[in-house]
């Protein structure tokens, strides 16, 4: 079964510095999706970025940006100038490409996140 | 246009009664999932629709939980004989087909038994 590690319960980081929020995973499937989900006090999950196993390209969206290490089975998120407004709790996410009806999502514990100003 | 809603935002209710938990999915999305969020937890897999059937419900926990998307749009989440462990917030997302498009979710239901 897979499984999705988050080991850093919390973090801090500075207005406009950067920090590095990390994940490991483990699975047998050799492509699979990965994602980072932030979850403000309003509770909505909001994607804020995916990564396709099969690219080799780290996704990037604005300050959002990953490190995928596929033979590490690491996912970490890099965000850049951090804002008072990224401060949320952060979830990791898997989910397989193909298989058959599975089509959930597998996801960490979280990371909490706050920034200070 | 409107995003995914859930009703209520909020439900406390004793043990041992019957709950509700509505999710109103983005139109035309085929897909719908529901999960579960302890405290502290990230989300648990429950049950995903595709259409008007149940695709996958084996994260249903057991027989009082049960969920219908009868008309391939609203779903309803059904909690028999509530126990204190079920308090949770419940999350239903949505999407536009049932593969790589991505997921939209609602704000949750924070369900509470005492």
């Amino acid at each position: 079964a897979q499984t999705v590690t988050q080991s850093q319960p919390e973090m801090s980081v500075q207005e406009a510095e950067t920090v590095t929020l990390s994940c490991t995973y483990d699975t047998s499937e050799s492509d699979y999706y990965l994602f980072w989900y932030k979850q403000p006090p309003s509770r909505q999950m909001i994607l804020v970025i995916r990564q396709e196993a099969y690219k080799q390209q780290n996704a990037t969206e604005n300050r959002f940006s990953v490190n995928f290490q596929k033979a590490a089975k690491s996912f970490s998120l890099k965000i850049s100038d951090s804002q008072l407004g990224d401060a949320a709790m952060y979830f990791c996410a898997y989910r397989n490409t193909n298989a058959g009806n599975n089509r959930k999502l597998i996801w960490g514990l979280g990371t909490s996140l706050a920034v200070n100003p | 246009g409107a995003g995914v809603s859930q009703t209520p935002s909020n439900k406390v209710t004793e043990k041992g009664k019957y709950v509700e938990l509505r999710c109103d999915p983005i139109s035309g999305h085929t897909a719908l999932y529901w999960y579960r969020q302890s405290l502290g937890q990230g989300p648990e897999f429950l049950i995903y629709f595709q259409g008007t059937g149940a695709a996958d419900d084996s994260g249903l926990p057991n027989d009082r939980f049960f969920a219908v998307r009868p008309e391939g749009s609203v779903s309803t989440l059904k909690i028999q004989r509530t126990e204190r462990g079920d308090s949770a917030v419940y999350l239903c997302a949505s999407s536009l087909t049932d593969f790589n498009s991505p997921l939209h979710f609602g704000n949750g239901t924070r369900l509470t038994v005492t």
